[in-house]
Parts: C-alpha cells; structure tokens; sequence
C-alpha cells in the first residue's frame, strides 16, 4: 500500500517563498508521474502541477506558472514544491498524489500553506 | 480546460435512503471520470473510476455510472460513515479538473 506524507507547510509572508516535500513509500516511485493538488479553504480542489515520472516534463496550472516549481529525486523517493512570490491566493491545504491512470489514487494527508503579512 | 459542475451542491439524506449526485462535464470526456470522497480534516478518497469501476476496498453500495457528458454517483442505501463532501474529476483532456463537491449530510 503506497503511502504519500507531505512536510514543510505553514505561515509565511506574501512575497516570500516556502518549500514544500512529499516522502513516498511502498512503491516504486521513479516509475510514476507525481502531481501537487490544493485546496483553498473550505474550496475544491484544484491542480497545480505535475511532474513526469523521471521529472524531463513538467506542468503547471497557469496561476502558478514562473512561481512555483515541481521536482524530484527518485533516489531519496521524494517530491518537492519550490513556491516563491507567494500571494494571500496560494493560502491552502497542499496535496501530494498519484496521478495513476488518469485518477489519483494514493494523496498524502496534506499541509497547509498561509499566505499572511 | 473541461469544466465539471456538480449538483446539487448540499444534500440531506436519512440512513438507508438511496441517495444519487450528479456531474457533468462541459464537453464529452467519455469515461474518464473518477468520484472522490472527502471526509471532513482528511486526504479525498477515489471511490470509482472509468466512470463506473469501483475502487478495491470500496463498498459496493458505492456506484458509479454514465459517459459522455453526465455521470452519477449513487450510494444505494445510505449510512452514517457516508456523510463527506464528493468530488468528480475528469482526466480526458488538459488539466484535470474537478466540480465543485457535493456536501452529504444525514437528516
């Protein structure tokens, strides 16, 4: 059973940057695409990017594009989200999940990001 | 992108009621659309996908039906653990994307 556990949320100044990770165990990781998923408070849930399964391609939602960067390393089997520039409208839960075939099927238990001066 | 509207939006059901929510995509996904359960403080759940296939570990009241453009959820006789807000998502084309949710109470 695959297990996603994201780290590295909580308050932070607008314009500033924060770095979030997500540690995935109990499958092979380098094999699969990897996706951040938020949700603004009591929201839906929105995409935010995805990065291929040996991070050559990347996507973004266009709100984040040039501020936000996804990575990984296959070696340490861990997914990262470089945020800068940070705006009160990036405040949300961040997600870490699979995006298996076209569904996500394994999410981590989210952390939550503040935008606030 | 694909826009997914769910309705309704809030829906109050008793235990053992069959309860039905809806969603439908702006353009023909085919069938894939997946249903996610949400409970409140946790991670979303996928419950179906390929519009109809059940996820392992997943209750068979859960099911899931419809193509094209509307798709349904039903849960065939409702119980207390069910109470969670439900989320569909297209992965068609594009950026996959989500409805709004369907906030399940119990009356």
């Amino acid at each position: 059973e695959g297990q996603l556990v994201e780290s590295g949320g909580g308050l932070v100044q607008p314009g500033r940057s924060m770095k979030l990770s997500c540690a995935a165990s109990g499958f092979t990781f380098k094999n699969y695409d990897m996706a951040w998923v938020c949700q603004a408070p009591n929201k839906g849930l929105e995409w935010v990017a995805t990065i291929s399964y040996d991070g050559s391609s990347t996507y973004y939602r266009d709100s984040v594009k040039g501020r936000f960067t996804i990575s990984r390393d296959n070696a340490k089997s861990t997914l990262y989200l470089q945020m800068d520039s940070l705006r009160s409208e990036d405040t949300a839960t961040y997600y870490c999940a699979r995006p298996g075939y076209g569904y996500y099927d394994y999410w981590g238990q989210g952390v939550t990001v503040t935008v606030s001066s | 992108d694909i826009q997914m509207t769910q309705s309704p939006s809030l829906l109050s059901a008793s235990v053992g009621d069959r309860v039905t929510l809806n969603c439908k995509a702006s353009q023909n996904i085919y069938k894939n659309l997946a249903w996610y359960q949400q409970k409140l403080g946790e991670a979303p759940k996928v419950l179906i996908y390929n519009a109809d296939t059940l996820q392992t570990a997943i209750p068979s009241r859960f099911s899931g039906s419809g193509s094209g453009t509307d798709f349904t959820l039903t849960i065939s006789s409702l119980q207390p653990e069910d109470v969670a807000t439900y989320f569909c998502q297209q992965y068609y084309r594009g950026s996959w994307t989500f409805g709004g949710g369907t906030k399940l109470e119990m009356k």
